[in-house]
């Protein structure tokens, strides 16, 4: 079975924080995905990487950047942490091309920003 | 961009009922993937499409990819608790993005 990994369940931080989320799986996927998932608004994708040390904008990159310096892990920064961040974060990772698009997803991180 | 409209928002059903929800886009898509997420954990791959007209069943549930490729349905038959949650299509292009709707909330009143 597919693993996705998110190293935090919950995480309390204060405002104007550098966060780490950290996301690591185990299927040699060469994909992952950063998204966020607020009431109303379903899955919004921040950012994505089809390989290591790659990174792509998704539809809101603004407050985040990534780092992808192996495989199997995908860690999303929060530069400054703002209460509008406070969210749940999902990480995803899929095969690459010929994969089938079906992406695996983590637990989830429920980040609140005081 | 492209998006995906699901409906409905959320159903308040009583056990044993049959439940239909769908997505519609204006965009082509080449795969139709349908997932459920229970409260405070990811979402988990139920149903995944491939081909225009594609009926596909997994238990209760049944899916169906859409003959135009913009739209696709879920049925869940005799539903019972346990199929409380959220309910996402996503639609898969050629890239490996894949585009989500903003799911279908489902509760079951024992």
């Amino acid at each position: 079975d597919v693993k996705v990994t998110q190293s935090s369940r919950y995480l309390v931080k204060r405002t104007g924080e550098k966060v780490f989320l950290e996301c690591v799986q185990d299927m040699d996927h060469e994909n992952m995905f950063w998204y966020r998932q607020d009431p109303g608004l379903g899955l919004r994708l921040i950012y994505f990487s089809y390989d290591v040390k790659m990174k792509e904008k998704g539809d809101i990159p603004e407050g985040y950047s990534v780092s992808r310096e192996k495989k199997e892990r995908f860690s999303l920064i929060l530069e400054s942490a703002s209460t509008n961040q406070t969210s749940m974060y999902l990480c995803a990772s899929s095969q690459g091309m010929g994969g089938k698009n079906i992406q695996y997803f983590g637990a989830g991180t429920r980040l609140s920003v005081l | 961009g492209q998006q995906l409209n699901q409906s409905p928002q959320s159903m308040f059903i009583q056990e044993g009922e049959d439940v239909s929800m769908n997505c519609t886009s204006s965009s082509i898509f080449n795969t139709w993937l349908w997932y459920k997420q229970d409260p405070g954990e990811g979402p988990v791959l139920l149903i995944a499409l491939y081909k225009a007209g594609e009926l596909t069943s997994n238990g209760r549930l049944t899916a169906q990819f859409g003959i135009t490729r913009k739209d696709s349905f879920l049925n869940i038959s005799a539903s019972i608790p346990s199929d409380v949650g959220i309910y996402f299509c996503a639609g898969g292009g050629s890239q490996g993005n894949l585009i989500f709707g903003k799911g279908t909330k489902l509760s079951v009143k024992p």
